[in-house]
Parts: structure tokens; sequence; C-alpha cells
């Protein structure tokens, strides 16, 4: 079985450019989170979608953080515009059901100069 | 308060003793809890989910859940050096938020 995947692995950008990720869930897993997790701390919640709906997204910036699932499978993360403190990792997972465990991709660095 | 509190660390154990990972939470209504392990530059992993009470036991790694106390631990028996890394505690809490703790960092010395 084929895990999480992401794109790209590495992104370096200037501040107020934009940014885009991608996910590709585990085949049939309906829940899919994105993460961000800065060094030192652990992953915080930005956004979990149920197939294509947004289930929680109280703690994405949505002044400039963006996120969809079309058709309830793969998803993109946006940025625009990146500031300093984006410099993070981008962690997507996927779960069967919001209350099982998680499986998580190998994330995106980014790091915003 | 913060909704799921580890000691940052580190933890540090020798070779072949058990490593104790302790994580308390703070909604009542969590009901799913989780072990995962993020080495260096890697994405979590998981190790053990737990639901119900008492302790659940896979290989060298038993999870233990007191529902009532409001915590959830991990014992790594005969800890090796590949075990050091950070465990993350994480719940599924009862306004059906999944929630990470920040983490404690494990070192076995050899």
């Amino acid at each position: 079985e084929a895990g999480v995947a992401q794109s790209p692995r590495y992104k370096i950008i200037e501040k107020r450019q934009s940014v885009a990720f991608w996910c590709n869930p585990i085949s049939g897993h309906a829940t899919l989170y994105w993460y961000q997790q800065i060094l030192g701390q652990g992953p915080k919640l930005l956004i979990q979608f149920q197939n294509n709906g947004v289930v929680d997204d109280s703690q994405l910036p949505k002044d400039r953080f963006s996120a969809e699932r079309l058709k309830g499978v793969d998803s993109t993360l946006k940025i625009q515009p990146a500031k300093l403190e984006d410099s993070a990792v981008y962690l997507c997972a996927s779960s069967p059901f919001s209350a099982y465990e998680q499986y998580f991709g190998p994330g995106t660095r980014l790091t915003v100069t | 308060q913060k909704e799921v509190e580890q000691n940052s660390g580190p933890l540090s154990v020798p070779e072949g003793a058990i490593a104790s990972l302790n994580c308390t939470y703070s909604d009542r209504g969590s009901q799913s809890f989780f072990w995962y392990r993020q080495y260096s530059g890697k994405s979590p992993e998981l190790i053990m989910f737990i639901y119900s009470n008492g302790d659940k036991e896979d290989g060298r790694f038993t999870a233990q859940l007191n529902k009532a106390s409001q915590y959830v631990s991990l014992l790594i028996r005969d800890s090796q050096p590949s075990d050091s890394a950070t465990y993350l505690c994480a719940h599924f809490s009862g306004t059906y938020k999944y929630i990470f703790g920040t983490g404690t960092r494990l070192k076995v010395l050899a």
C-alpha cells in the first residue's frame, strides 16, 4: 500500500512570494489533515478535510493560507503572501476516519527568506 | 492549561533500561489516544494507539491509559539507541479535534 505522498520536499522562497504544496493521501482514506510543524514544537493542525468538506480550519490563517481538496482525494495548501514566520515543515496526513490513527507524508520543508 | 502536556526532556536512559514517557490531557471527553515517534528531520510515525483504560502491549512498547486521572503513558522496554527520537502524544478530543503535544525527546545512551 502506497503511503502519503507530498511535493515538493523542499522549497525556499522570499517573503511576500506565494507557494503551493500538494498532498495525495493513502487510497481510500476519507480524512486528510494539513499540519504546520515549527522546529522544536509538535504539529499544529491547520485544516482537516472529511472527503472534500472542511471539518476544522480554526487555526488556518485565512488571510494568507488557503487549502482545497477537490474530488475528495488529493489536496493543495497555498500560502500567499508568505511571511518569515511561515518557515516550517508542512505535513500532510490521512486516516480512514477522523478519530483513527493518522499516517503522515514526508513533509515539505519551507524556508522563507 | 495546555490541552496536551508533555515534558520536553531530554529524557536520558541507559541502553537496556525502561523508558517511561508521560502525557496529560485536559479534555475529559477525549476518546482515543496515540503515540507517535519522530526522528530528527523525519515525519511522525504511529507507534501505538489506545482507546480503553488499562494497558496495551505491542512488542517492547506498552501504552497505559487512565481516563480518571487524564494521563496516558508509553513504556519502552529494553531501550535501544535506535529508540532515540521525539515521542509525540496525541488525542482525539471530545470537541472532535486531533491534538498533539509538543513531544518528549528521548535519548538512549549506549
